[in-house]
């Protein structure tokens, strides 16, 4: 199975902020990743497909980049209902697999 | 709108079984390939299984225990388990193929949970 990390784990951010959160696949994937956006008691919310194309409905202020093993999410000016947890998955082969979440909270 | 309701979860033995529904709307049901997906309290996701119109695929951890199955006419889509275990426990979502992609996910139901306990 394609291994995914996720860094970092957890971190602390404040309103208006710019984050990056970086997803590693342990072998290429192309361009086939995910990345989804849960908040606590909720179902994960797509936000981004194929590493870089934004969901419909999805602000711009989130944007995905990378290919190949290194990928990453940005988070430009941080609001109070960004704070979640983030996964990314790769579709590239099966299973599909999941990061272990990165865990956004406000400083 | 896509809408994806779960039910049927609740609290069964070890060893023992249940049967989860989710009812889609919004789009056709019929044409698009669906998934179910679990998430461990406080863990992360796992994909379970995949059905399409002529297929099915199940996770190394539940195959010979788990049965997807749907119903095209009731727009509605299931996950038959049996034997379960206490690392079953999950909330499990139902998740839509995301159309034209190998294993990609867009839309989730609000997910049901399944506590496995005695």
């Amino acid at each position: 199975d394609i291994q995914m990390t996720q860094s970092p784990s957890s971190l602390s951010a404040s309103v208006g902020d710019r984050v990056t959160i970086t997803c590693r696949a342990s072998q290429g994937i192309s361009n086939y990743l995910a990345w989804f956006q849960q908040k606590p008691g909720k179902a994960p919310k797509s936000l981004i497909y194929d590493a870089s194309s934004l969901q419909s409905g999805v602000p711009s202020k989130f944007s995905g980049s990378g290919s190949g093993t290194e990928f990453t999410l940005t988070i430009s000016s941080l609001q109070p209902e960004d704070f979640a947890t983030y996964y990314c998955q790769q579709y590239n082969r099966y299973p599909p697999t999941f990061g272990g979440g990165t865990k956004m909270e406000i400083k | 709108e896509v809408q994806l309701v779960e039910s049927g979860g609740g609290l069964v033995q070890p060893g023992g079984s249940l049967r989860l529904s989710c009812a889609a709307s919004g789009f056709a049901f019929s044409s698009n390939s669906m998934n179910w997906v679990r998430q461990a309290p406080g863990k992360g996701l796992e994909w379970v299984s995949y059905i399409s119109s002529s297929s099915t695929i199940y996770a190394d951890s539940v195959k010979g225990r788990f049965t997807i199955s749907r119903d095209n006419a009731k727009n509605s889509l299931y996950l038959q388990m049996s034997s379960l275990r206490d690392e079953d426990t999950a909330v499990y979502y139902c998740v839509r193929h995301r159309s034209g992609s190998t294993w990609g996910f867009d839309n989730w139901g609000q997910g049901t949970l399944v506590t496995v306990s005695s």
